[in-house]
């Protein structure tokens, strides 16, 4: 069974600052996929970014990138010049070989302006 | 491309009526998938489906089913409604599985009393 795990519920961060959010994870794959996604509070849910876990390089995209840990199994987003519109609950999923796709419990991220 | 529906919107049963959440997505993609939205849970799998004619269980399918019978629709039914199944619901879809982003509805608010 494959696991994802986040265990800060909530965080808060001033407008134009960096902010990092954990997520842990555990597969027996040797192949899986790495994902964060936005929940804004219009339910709508919506794709940051996307890591391949045989690719070394940490993904980005814009303002957003993953610090990528393999051996540990982490998956940080992080979030540079925070804006209002970055206020959302966000949610870290793996993928594996399974054809399934298993979220984390998902973190508030609050943006202070 | 309308992306992924979802209807209804919103929804109110008494316990022990049936009802079928519908989903649709316009983008000829093979991978459908029904999560239910917890608080607290984030999101957990209900079934999924490859293509036409193929479903599997995910993590929490008791007291759901579903069907494929178009590359387009997915209907989750739900076939004796109870409190426990108070939740939001997801319909999403990706292309070629889960190696790619998914496409989330707007979900369904469904209460059962």
């Amino acid at each position: 069974a494959q696991t994802v795990t986040q265990s800060q519920p909530e965080m808060s961060v001033q407008e134009a600052e960096t902010v990092t959010l954990s997520c842990t994870y555990d597969t027996s794959e040797s192949n899986y996929y790495l994902f964060w996604y936005k929940q804004p509070p219009s339910r709508q849910m919506i794709l940051v970014i996307r890591q391949e876990a045989y690719k070394q390089q940490n993904a980005t995209e814009n303002r957003f990138s993953v610090n990528f840990q393999k051996a540990a199994k982490s998956f940080s987003l992080k979030i540079s010049d925070s804006q209002l519109g970055d206020t959302a609950m966000y949610f870290c999923a793996l993928a594996g070989a399974n054809s399934k796709l298993t979220f984390g419990k998902g973190i508030t991220l609050s943006v202070r302006p | 491309n309308a992306g992924v529906t979802q209807t209804p919107k919103f929804q109110v049963l008494k316990t022990g009526q049936s009802m079928t959440l519908q989903c649709a997505q316009d983008m000829n993609h093979e991978y459908m998938s029904w999560y239910r939205q917890d608080p607290g849970m984030g999101l957990r799998l209900i079934h999924y489906s490859v293509g036409a004619g193929i479903t599997d269980q995910g993590e929490v399918p008791n007291g759901y089913n579903v069907s494929r019978s178009t590359t387009e629709d997915f209907p989750l039914r739900l076939l004796s409604a109870a409190p426990s199944q108070t939740s939001v619901y997801f319909c999403a879809s990706s292309y070629q599985g889960l190696a790619n982003e998914q496409f989330f509805g707007p979900g369904t608010r469904l209460t059962v009393l």
